[in-house]
């Protein structure tokens, strides 16, 4: 089954960039789907397709999907995107869903 | 505004049986897939199961595979999850989530499974 890779926690500083990272064999052939989770409420989904933005999520989150890595990149962090954040994907050889295990972003 | 409500979760012994339901409202929701994602206590998320709009495919994660069943009443904008010869390690939160083929783009708050004797 597919497997995904997420670094378990990055911290950074308000007004400065974190970069989240999800490993998969050939991840680049995939669409991948980020979604931001806090603490106590249900996840939110913040990128689709790669580097598309549902709307109401601001232009700070962005994401990107090459090789066997994708990224999700949150600029001019805020307090308020200290969270957890996971990556997801359908494995099409049989259907299912797989999600990383999770990247908690702290805010220092 | 799109609504998910998740109902039916409790205190289940091991190999007991319990029905979740989520029910739908904001949506036309026959015409969506859906999804149950769960979160045991400090984990990550997990995928379940999946159904598609008119409920002729499902799919169901190899950890509940032969145990659980998805299934939905488009009459009655429902989606049910039903799970049976609980286990310990399936305790934990569980989601239900629409499908938007680009992604889970709305979920429920969720429902608390406690699978315990």
């Amino acid at each position: 089954s597919y497997v995904l890779t997420q670094t378990p926690s990055v911290s950074v500083a308000p007004g400065q960039t974190a970069t989240i990272t999800c490993g998969g064999k050939n991840i680049e052939t995939k669409s991948v789907h980020w979604y931001q989770q806090k603490p106590g409420q249900a996840p939110v989904l913040v990128v689709y397709d790669d580097s598309a933005r549902p709307s109401g999520i601001p232009e700070r989150f962005s994401g990107s999907n090459s090789g066997n890595t994708a990224t999700l990149t949150i600029r001019r962090v805020e307090a308020g995107d200290e969270a957890d954040y996971y990556c997801q994907v359908r494995d099409s050889t049989n259907d299912h869903y797989v999600f990383g295990a999770g990247t908690k972003v702290t805010v220092l | 505004q799109v609504q998910l409500v998740e109902s039916g979760g409790g205190v289940v012994q091991p190999g007991g049986s319990l029905r979740l339901s989520c029910a739908g409202s904001g949506f036309t929701f026959s015409t969506y897939g859906m999804h149950w994602v769960r979160q045991a206590p400090g984990k990550g998320l997990e995928w379940v199961a999946f159904i598609n709009y008119d409920g002729t495919k499902k799919y169901h994660a190899d950890s509940v595979k032969g145990r659980f069943t998805i299934s939905r009443d488009n009459s009655k904008n429902t989606l049910y999850l039903q799970m049976n010869s609980l286990r310990t390690e399936d305790a934990a939160v569980y989601f239900c989530a629409k499908d938007w083929w680009r992604g889970l783009d709305y979920w429920g708050q969720g429902t608390l499974v406690t699978v315990s004797s």
